[in-house]
């Protein structure tokens, strides 16, 4: 089945730097992969998502990349601020079947 | 447009006693699933159903866990009898193409 693998497992930023949480996946059957944010005592949140037609995209402040071929994407921040702490987890699926999580990034912005 | 929802949001129960989740998921979403998050680890998959059938069930870990969604709208989950490791966070989840949504979760604990 499919392994997802997540890094860092925290990381605190500067308020306004940016922050960058790496994740790999094993199936390369997987089309599909989503980021998740789960603030505390909430369920995960979908805040953007990529296929695997697709390089790159961007939504505001938050950007994800694809290589398909390392079989690594990536989610990133920029001007972090203090509402963005959470716990951030990547995910990936193919068609319609099953989610598989990383084990999560603990997000912390410092003011 | 309701999200998915989730009863109860929490609970406590002693080990041995039986305990039902409920979720009714987006209104038109065939596909749903049951996650759970368990002492800060993964948010590992449980089953899914399509509709009113078990697409996959081998997240399940027990014959404790009795998961039903007839009629092919909310579900419940059953877990009879309870045990300490049970405790956790378990997430329903549902979507209508590559998208799910997930609930707030219920938060379960056996003491």
């Amino acid at each position: 089945g499919e392994n997802v693998e997540q890094h860092p497992s925290t990381l605190s930023v500067q308020e306004g730097d940016s922050a960058v949480i790496k994740c790999t996946y094993s199936d390369s059957a997987s089309n599909y992969f989503p980021w998740y944010k789960q603030e505390l005592g909430k369920g995960p949140q979908l805040i953007i998502d990529i296929r695997s037609n697709v390089g790159e995209k961007k939504d505001q402040r938050i950007a994800v990349t694809l290589n398909k071929t390392a079989k690594h994407f990536s989610l990133h921040i920029t001007e972090t601020q203090p509402e963005d702490s959470a716990v951030y987890f990547c995910a990936a699926s193919k068609g319609y079947q099953k989610v598989t999580f990383g084990t999560g990034t603990k997000l912390q912005v410092i003011p | 447009e309701a999200g998915v929802t989730q009863f109860p949001s929490h609970s406590v129960i002693e080990k041995g006693q039986t305990v039902t989740l409920r979720c009714d998921p987006i209104s038109g979403h065939d596909n749903l699933y049951w996650y759970r998050r368990v002492m800060g680890k993964e948010i590992k998959f449980l089953l899914h159903f399509v509709k009113e059938s078990k697409q996959d069930e081998s997240g399940m870990p027990n014959n404790r866990f009795l998961a039903e969604r007839t009629g092919g709208t909310y579900s419940t989950l059953k877990v009879q009898p309870a045990e300490l490791e049970d405790s956790g966070v378990y997430f329903c989840a549902s979507s209508h193409g590559n998208t799910i949504y997930f609930g707030e979760g219920s938060w379960l604990t056996v003491v």
